[in-house]
């Protein structure tokens, strides 16, 4: 069974920097364009950051531009999230996806990350 | 960027009842859509895509309809273990990929 399992997430000051870690099993990794979305407390998803089989190409959503950074390891079969100059409005449960064909059909649990002072 | 309008913002019916939720794309996504399940503390679930096609494993009680703008997910004999937000997501050839704001379903 495909698992995905986030880590990483936590308390941190507004203006911090956090890294995020999604470990991936259960499937060829290297395969598949990766996603980072999210949802805010008491809110609904917001697809964040996508990232294509070899890291060549990189999406954001306008929000995080310039303060997020999403990578992987295709080596580790681990997908990562670094995230800078963080904000209040950056609070929210972080998942890692997998997409296929633009579904993502695979999800993990979620990582909590929270902004705050 | 594509905005997908979501609707109702939760309900409330009874065990066997059949429930819509609709979505409305701000434009014409043919049938680049896609629907979710998302129970507390769980991780979110593919329960239809293109529109109509069920994803395996996924119970036949699940239906997807529409195309363009206009979208619905039927939810047949509505059972405790389907409470949970639904929510709706298109995609274009590039992102932004966006969701409706979901649907929270309860049981009376």
């Amino acid at each position: 069974e495909v698992q995905l399992v986030e880590s990483g997430g936590g308390l941190v000051q507004p203006g911090g920097s956090l890294r995020l870690s999604c470990a991936a099993s259960e499937f060829t990794f290297s395969r598949y364009w990766m996603s980072w979305v999210r949802q805010a407390p008491g809110k609904g998803l917001e697809w964040v950051a996508n990232i294509k089989q070899d890291g060549s190409e990189k999406y954001y959503v306008d929000s995080v531009k310039g303060r997020f950074t999403i990578s992987r390891d295709n080596a580790k079969n681990s997908l990562y999230m670094q995230m800078n100059s963080l904000r209040a409005e950056d609070t929210a449960v972080y998942y890692c996806a997998r997409m296929f064909d633009y579904v993502w059909d695979y999800w993990g649990q979620g990582t909590l990350v929270t902004v705050s002072s | 960027d594509i905005q997908m309008t979501q609707s109702p913002f939760s309900l409330s019916a009874s065990v066997g009842d059949r429930v819509a939720i609709t979505c409305q794309a701000s434009q014409d996504v043919d049938t680049r859509l896609n629907w979710y399940q998302l129970k507390p503390g769980k991780a979110p679930k593919l329960l239809i895509y293109d529109a109509t096609k069920l994803e395996t494993g996924v119970p036949s009680k699940f239906r997807g309809t529409g195309s363009g703008t206009h979208f619905t997910l039927i939810i047949n004999s509505l059972q405790p273990e389907d409470i949970a937000t639904y929510f709706c997501q298109q995609y274009d050839n590039l992102p932004p990929y966006t969701f409706g704001q979901g649907t929270k379903v309860e049981v009376k």
